[in-house]
């Protein structure tokens, strides 16, 4: 079976822009979680969403946006970009609740 | 809330060496505990992980006991090699979530020396 995928892996943005990045879990999961890893916060849970529901969110700003498609594919979304918004953004796919969690590579974002 | 606290690194060792990085929790209820294992420009591995009480994670000879009593899941190995050297994170998940949120310990860095 084909891992997580994150596209793109890296991406270089400016204050004030905003990003959008893709996650695409392991065929037949349906439960994608999003952390963002930065060396002063370490991992900090975003949010995670089930059968395109939005389950769990973590304490980030409204800024912050995510969604799920019926193909279980999930896109994160940073309105506004801010220098301290710079992290490996790191997706998570898993088939249900208390099941292993498979992590993708991360899209490293940069916000210049 | 849930919370997660690991021995500052980094721990740097000979290879053979004995290895320990301590893992403490505070959660309410019966958490399921984990650790992952991330590589240079890596994202995170399941390295092994317990479910309850008394279970003995273990995986690539890296082994870790759940210990109510003590709130603890450390991390041991008893001959590193170059290979493993790599950032170790312990985590739960909480009987309380809705979900799979994962809570991480701030992370140790292994170096292991030839």
């Amino acid at each position: 079976k084909a891992g997580v995928t994150q596209t793109p892996r890296y991406l270089i943005k400016t204050r004030g822009q905003q990003v959008t990045l893709s996650c695409s879990p392991i065929s037949g999961h349906r439960s994608v979680s999003w952390y963002q890893q930065t060396p002063g916060q370490g991992l900090q849970f975003l949010f995670e969403y089930f059968s395109e529901t939005q389950r769990n969110k973590g304490n980030f700003p409204g800024r912050f946006s995510g969604r799920q498609f019926s193909n279980s594919r999930s896109e994160m979304n940073v309105s506004t970009l801010e220098l301290g918004d710079s992290a490996l953004y790191l997706c998570a796919s898993s088939s249900g609740i208390g099941e292993t969690q498979y992590f993708g590579p991360g899209t490293r974002l940069l916000v210049l | 809330g849930d919370s997660v606290t690991q021995m500052e690194g980094p721990v740097t060792l000979s290879e053979e060496a004995f290895l320990t990085i301590n893992c403490t929790y505070t959660a309410t209820g019966y958490p399921s505990l984990f650790w992952y294992v991330q590589y240079p420009g890596e994202g995170l591995q399941l390295l092994l992980k317990a479910t309850k009480a008394d279970d003995k994670g273990s995986n690539k000879g890296f082994e870790a006991t759940y210990r109510k009593e003590t709130t603890s899941f450390h991390l041991e190995k008893g001959s590193v090699q170059v290979s493993d050297s790599a950032v170790y994170f312990c985590a739960l998940s909480g009987p309380n979530n809705a979900g799979n949120m994962l809570t991480f310990g701030g992370g140790t860095r292994l170096m292991v020396k030839p």
